[in-house]
């Protein structure tokens, strides 16, 4: 089945305890991208890559890193968490950018205490 | 990416169509208009795109203006299961290396009732 995992699903963490978020997708898409969801702001793009290797800013970058060794995978590294990010994940991937339809995870709640 | 309104809320009554609309007055002549829905706190769902013809699939239909200012996302029989927030975004549909940005608005939250 077509799709795009994210884990851990759920995660409660303190500041300053650096985590990592996974994606992964089995589509063979080139676009992968991490958005970030707060109650009265809707979807905000973190970061994205348009291939391997090769990854780029988004609206709300700060406090965030990437990566894209391999194509399936765009792990979002949290370095010193704190209470700000606090927010609903999603990862998303679409054939080779946001011009096409891009596929979303199933999200990850994140709490920072 | 051009930008779009689209009203906070919309009711509907299950069974009947709900008919969404969306503004793109700045829309350029290569943006495709995409919709999305995203129940509860789901990932956002694909539903339908279009150029400039009208577009229907097992989702919905779109429909847009001769001038492309405007569209309507219509789900012609809506359920209970509906209820949603329902994105309108415009994006050019071409590859394009520097164009990596997505942004997607405060949408409409759609509340389908018995």
């Amino acid at each position: 089945e077509a799709q795009v995992t994210q884990n851990p699903r759920y995660l409660i963490t303190v500041t300053g305890k650096k985590l990592t978020v996974t994606c992964s997708q089995n589509m063979n898409h080139e676009y992968m991208s991490w958005y970030r969801q707060d109650p009265g702001l809707g979807l905000r793009q973190i970061y994205y890559s348009m291939n391997v290797e090769v990854t780029d800013k988004g609206d709300v970058p700060e406090g965030y890193k990437v990566s894209r060794k391999e194509k399936r995978n765009f792990p979002l590294i949290l370095e010193s968490p704190s209470p700000n990010q606090t927010s609903l994940y999603f990862c998303a991937s679409s054939p080779w950018g946001p011009g096409e339809t891009q596929y979303f995870g199933p999200g990850t709640r994140l709490l920072v205490l | 990416d051009a930008k779009t309104t689209q009203p906070p809320s919309m009711d509907c009554a299950e069974g009947r169509a709900a008919n969404l609309p969306c503004n793109h007055s700045t829309i350029s002549g290569n943006e495709y208009v995409y919709w999305y829905r995203q129940i509860h706190s789901q990932g956002p769902q694909y539903i339908i795109h279009g150029l400039k013809n009208n577009e229907t699939n097992e989702m919905a239909s779109l429909i847009i203006t001769e001038d492309r200012k405007s569209s309507t996302l219509i789900l012609p029989h809506a359920t209970l299961r509906d209820t949603a927030v329902y994105y309108c975004i415009v994006r050019v549909k071409e590859f394009n290396t520097n164009a990596g940005k997505s942004t997607f608005g405060d949408g409409t939250t759609l509340t389908v009732k018995p």
